[in-house]
């Protein structure tokens, strides 16, 4: 596979405050990102995406940041809710890919306390 | 929106034996299914790419005769873990592409615990 397999990395935060994380990744040829939300024994959800023509873009109490100079992928969730405690992945799809595979980034794990 | 169903959602099964998942797209086509496997507290790793009506795209380092991937038509992918043993306990995942979405529309199925015991 391609993806890290490392321990995932943990952020707490207090119920109301703002949330950032942060993603590396690795392929420079990479044309399309995705941020995705998994709860504990569920799939991956859809939050936000971003293209690589972009450096910002916002949803509801979410807006994803791409720098291409250092190849960095930010998620920033605003207001954060207990109901975001999850493991939160980065994903990017390379242009070198034939079947538009993607791939995984390590992982953060988002814990919110009330 | 678009809807992946991925059967069973658990399973426990003997050494030996072979486990069968299926992951099927409910009110879509999809061409292209993937399969990923998930160690606990660890990333979704890529196993393999499916696509409808051909032989599955194995990622380095994942055995195809172990791992056996079908994609019959363009709702259904299933993949077969032959002779499972202990260290193919694990959480596996498919993906499934939305073909018609405007954007990529990769949409993930809800797992599938797989204990070998």
């Amino acid at each position: 596979g391609e993806s890290v397999g490392l321990h995932l990395p943990t952020l707490s935060v207090q119920e109301g405050d703002n949330s950032i994380i942060n993603c590396a990744y690795s392929n420079s040829a990479s044309d399309y990102f995705i941020w995705y939300k998994q709860e504990s024994g569920k799939g991956p959800q859809f939050i936000i995406d971003i293209r690589s023509n972009m450096d910002k873009r916002q949803g509801q109490r979410v807006t994803v940041l791409l720098n291409k100079t250092v190849k960095h992928l930010s998620l920033q969730i605003a207001a954060t809710q207990p109901g975001d405690s999850a493991v939160y992945f980065c994903a990017e799809i390379p242009l070198n890919t034939g079947f538009q595979k993607l791939v995984f980034g390590t992982g953060t794990r988002l814990l919110v306390s009330p | 929106g678009a809807v992946v169903s991925q059967h069973p959602s658990w399973v426990i099964c003997k050494s030996g034996t072979s486990v069968k998942i299926e992951c099927r797209s409910l009110d879509f086509q999809a061409t292209t299914m993937f399969w990923y496997r998930q160690f606990p507290k660890q990333s979704l790793m890529l196993m393999a790419t499916s696509n409808e009506g051909s032989k599955a795209t194995y990622e380095q380092g994942v055995e195809k005769d172990k791992f056996l991937i079908n994609h019959a038509s363009l709702t259904l992918s299933t993949l077969t873990v032959t002779s499972a043993h202990p260290e193919d306990s694990s959480f596996y995942i498919c993906s499934a592409r939305d073909l018609l979405s405007i954007v990529y529309g990769y949409t993930f199925g809800s797992g599938t615990r797989l204990t070998v015991v």
